[in-house]
């Protein structure tokens, strides 16, 4: 059984569209996340939720909203989606300390 | 400011010798430390992790070393088999801080020769 899974594993677009990633966990946990690992294999962390609740929300363009519509989905809405967004993004969720993370959406931007 | 530092992006180890990732830190408040193995086209996986009220931690082949006044931590793999290839990060944290947030390294790609 998939403990973290996104949909779409893999997402090809144009510049400027509006685009959906969904993340599920089915591990119970309160808290999930949404990474971004870029060309250089840097994972940095975008926002972070704690039950439905946004708690970490970092440097990110707001072209990129979170929805966590109940303790287990996080979803990441991308509008007007530019060829920099082009990246893996990785969603995790956690109990405490230990994150566990679904498996990327490969995102390009043409 | 790169909280979290791996120097070295890749290492090559001959299967049975061991392998010894390093990753150095800045924030002196980081007071948990932990590693992940990701293999290409997967999410990475929790490895090992030590409290900084420890300077060692070990599990089966895997031990980390924490040296607080370093600000170094080092992942100590023995014996390294080929199945161990895949890219390692480090990552830290402030337990009881921002819900878990962890600030990662930018990974080792660790490659072991049969």
């Amino acid at each position: 059984d998939t403990a973290v899974s996104q949909t779409p594993k893999y997402l090809v677009t144009q510049m400027g569209n509006d685009k959906s990633i969904k993340c599920e966990q089915n591990l119970g946990h309160d808290t999930m996340y949404w990474y971004k690992q870029d060309s250089k294999k840097f994972l940095k962390i975008m926002f972070s939720y704690n039950n439905k609740e946004l708690i970490i929300n970092e440097t990110v363009p707001n072209r990129f909203s979170p929805k966590s519509p109940d303790k287990a989905h996080l979803n990441l809405h991308i509008n007007s989606l530019e060829l920099g967004d082009s990246a893996v993004y990785f969603c995790a969720s956690s109990q405490r300390e230990t994150q566990y993370f679904g498996p990327g959406t490969r995102l390009l931007v043409l | 400011d790169q909280q979290v530092k791996q120097n070295s992006p890749s290492l090559s180890v001959q299967e049975g010798r061991i392998s010894i990732l390093n990753c150095d830190y800045t924030n002196s408040m980081f007071d948990y430390f932990l590693w992940y193995k990701k293999y290409p086209a997967e999410g990475p996986t929790f490895l090992i992790s030590i409290s900084s009220i420890k300077d060692k931690n070990e599990d089966g082949r895997f031990t980390v070393f924490l040296n607080k006044s370093a600000k170094h931590l080092s992942l100590h793999i023995v014996p390294s088999q080929p199945g161990d290839s895949a890219v390692y990060f480090c990552a830290a944290q402030r337990l009881n801080t921002n819900a878990g947030k962890s600030t990662f390294g930018d990974g080792t790609t660790l490659t072991v020769k049969p």
